[in-house]
C-alpha cells in the first residue's frame, strides 16, 4: 500500500511569491493534517481536514490556507512568502479523526530567499 | 512551560546499550504518539498509546496516564537507531483534533 506522498520534495521561492504544496494520503484515509517544522519552533500544527472541510486550524496567519478534495488529496497554500516561512512542511493522514494512528509523508522543504 | 516536555534533549550511547527517552505532558490526552525522524526529514510513527505498554521489535513504549508520563525504550541499541525521537500528544475533549509535539530527543548511537 503506498504511503503518504508529498510533492514537491524541495522548493525554492522568492519573498513575496506564493506556493502550493500537495499531499496525497494513504488510500482510504479521510483525515489529512499539515504541520510546519522549523529549527526554532519545532513541529507546529497548521490545519486538519476531513471530508473536504477544515476542522481545526493552528495559530498561523491567514497567508496560510489549504483545502481538501473529494479524493482526500490536500493542498496547502502560502501567499506573500516571508523568509520565516522557510521550513519543512509535513502532512499526515489517518483513516479517521482523533484517536487513530497518523502516517506522515516525507515532507516538502521550502526555502524562501 | 511547554505542554509536552521531553528529556534528555540529546543522548549519546554505545552500540548495545539500553536507551530510555522520557516524555511528560501537562494536559488531558486521548493518545500519545512516539515518532522517529531521520536526517532528511521524513517522520515514521513508531507507536500510538492510550494506556499500558506496546512492544515492536527492540522498541518498547509505556504510558502512565495518572502521572502524565510516557517512556520510549530501545534495547540493544544500534547505530541505525540514531535519529530524533519525538513525543506528540493528542489532546482530549471536544472535536478539535491536533497533535502537540515535544522538542525531540536527538539520539546518537556510536559503533
Amino acid at each position: 500500500k503506498a504511503g503518504v506522498t508529498q510533492t514537491p520534495r524541495y522548493l525554492i521561492k522568492t519573498r513575496g511569491q506564493q506556493v502550493t504544496l500537495s499531499c496525497s494520503p494513504i488510500s482510504g484515509h479521510r483525515s489529512v493534517s499539515w504541520y510546519q517544522q522549523t529549527p526554532g519552533q519545532g513541529l507546529q500544527f497548521l490545519f486538519e481536514y476531513f471530508s473536504e472541510t477544515q476542522r481545526n486550524k493552528g495559530n498561523f496567519p491567514g497567508r496560510f490556507s489549504g483545502r481538501q478534495f473529494s479524493n482526500s488529496r490536500s493542498e496547502m497554500n502560502v501567499s506573500t512568502l516571508e523568509l520565516g516561512d522557510s521550513a519543512l512542511y509535513l502532512c499526515a493522514s489517518a483513516w479517521d479523526r482523533g484517536n487513530t494512528e497518523a502516517f506522515f509523508g516525507q515532507g516538502t522543504r521550502l526555502t524562501v530567499v | 512551560k511547554n505542554e509536552v516536555e521531553q528529556s534528555p534533549q540529546n543522548l549519546t550511547a554505545q552500540e548495545g546499550e539500553f536507551i530510555t527517552i522520557n516524555c511528560s505532558y501537562s494536559v488531558g490526552i486521548s493518545a500519545l504518539h512516539w515518532l522517529q525522524q531521520h536526517p532528511g526529514g521524513g517522520i515514521v510513527s513508531l507507536f500510538m498509546l492510550s494506556s499500558g505498554k506496546k512492544k515492536h521489535g527492540r522498541l518498547i513504549a509505556t504510558i502512565n496516564i495518572q502521572e502524565k508520563h510516557s517512556s520510549l525504550h530501545i534495547t540493544a541499541s544500534h547505530p541505525r537507531d540514531s535519529a530524533v525521537y519525538i513525543c506528540a500528544v493528542l489532546r482530549s475533549g471536544g472535536s478539535n483534533y491536533k497533535l502537540t509535539f515535544g522538542k525531540g530527543t536527538l539520539l546518537t548511537v556510536n559503533p
